[in-house]
């Protein structure tokens, strides 16, 4: 158990719909990153938030967003979602926002767009 | 368990012998280097990293090697157990260009026969 926690563990949605998924990282971690991991494109850096400020942005769509909260967890938005979205989320949490800060994990959050 | 994917180069190797992954990075400017494990089902755990001022590192039965010149990362095994199943991913960083996101690989997957 990495201690970053992630809800829900499935979700199963129609195209043109939005959802929200929820990270609470380790206690003590500042940074957030939100990664995608589909079967043809791997695991891709969506975003970073550390102390709930945005620190780097990846490969994400418009029609997603994130926010970092006061109490530190964090969430993801989709927006208008697509067959192409399904995938596996995944929040990971570090002490500082530097790459060589080791990150850790949570369980993910697998969507299904139908 | 998830299924992270069904594409993946496949390593089996028998239980007890050694098993070598490899990677190939894309970016020759990348100084900063992670091997990460996933097991069915989780999300990437950390198992070592390397500089790019570094061409071995050693941990707890596993070895990470360099090679810069031709822009390829390896890791070693040692003795390898039924609990090392897992798909294996390399992820680079380039420091120098005020990056602190991670650029993954496909991932190999290793099977351990008993």
């Amino acid at each position: 158990d990495s201690g970053v926690t992630q809800t829900p563990k499935h979700l199963i949605t129609a195209t043109g719909q939005r959802v929200t998924l929820r990270c609470s990282p380790r206690s003590g971690d500042l940074s957030v990153y939100w990664y995608q991991q589909s079967l043809d494109q791997g695991l891709q850096f969506l975003i970073q938030y550390y102390n709930g400020e945005e620190r780097a942005k990846g490969n994400i769509l418009e029609r997603f967003s994130a926010q970092q909260f006061p109490d530190l967890h964090s969430e993801l938005n989709l927006s208008s979602l697509e067959l192409g979205d399904s995938a596996l989320y995944f929040c990971a949490s570090s002490v500082a926002p530097g790459a060589e800060d080791e990150q850790f994990f949570g369980p993910g959050t697998r969507l299904t767009v139908l | 368990g998830e299924s992270v994917g069904l594409h993946l180069p496949t390593l089996s190797v028998q239980e007890g012998d050694n098993s070598i992954i490899n990677c190939a990075y894309s970016n020759s400017a990348s100084d900063y280097f992670i091997w990460y494990k996933q097991e069915s089902g989780k999300g990437p755990q950390f198992i070592i990293d390397i500089r790019s001022n570094m061409d071995k590192r050693q941990g707890q039965r596993v070895t990470v090697l360099l090679n810069k010149t031709v822009k390829h990362l390896s890791l070693q095994i040692a003795a390898t157990q039924p609990g090392d199943s897992a798909v294996y991913f390399c992820a680079e960083n380039d420091s120098g260009a005020g990056s602190y996101q991670l650029t993954f690989g496909k991932g190999t997957k290793l099977s351990v026969i008993p």
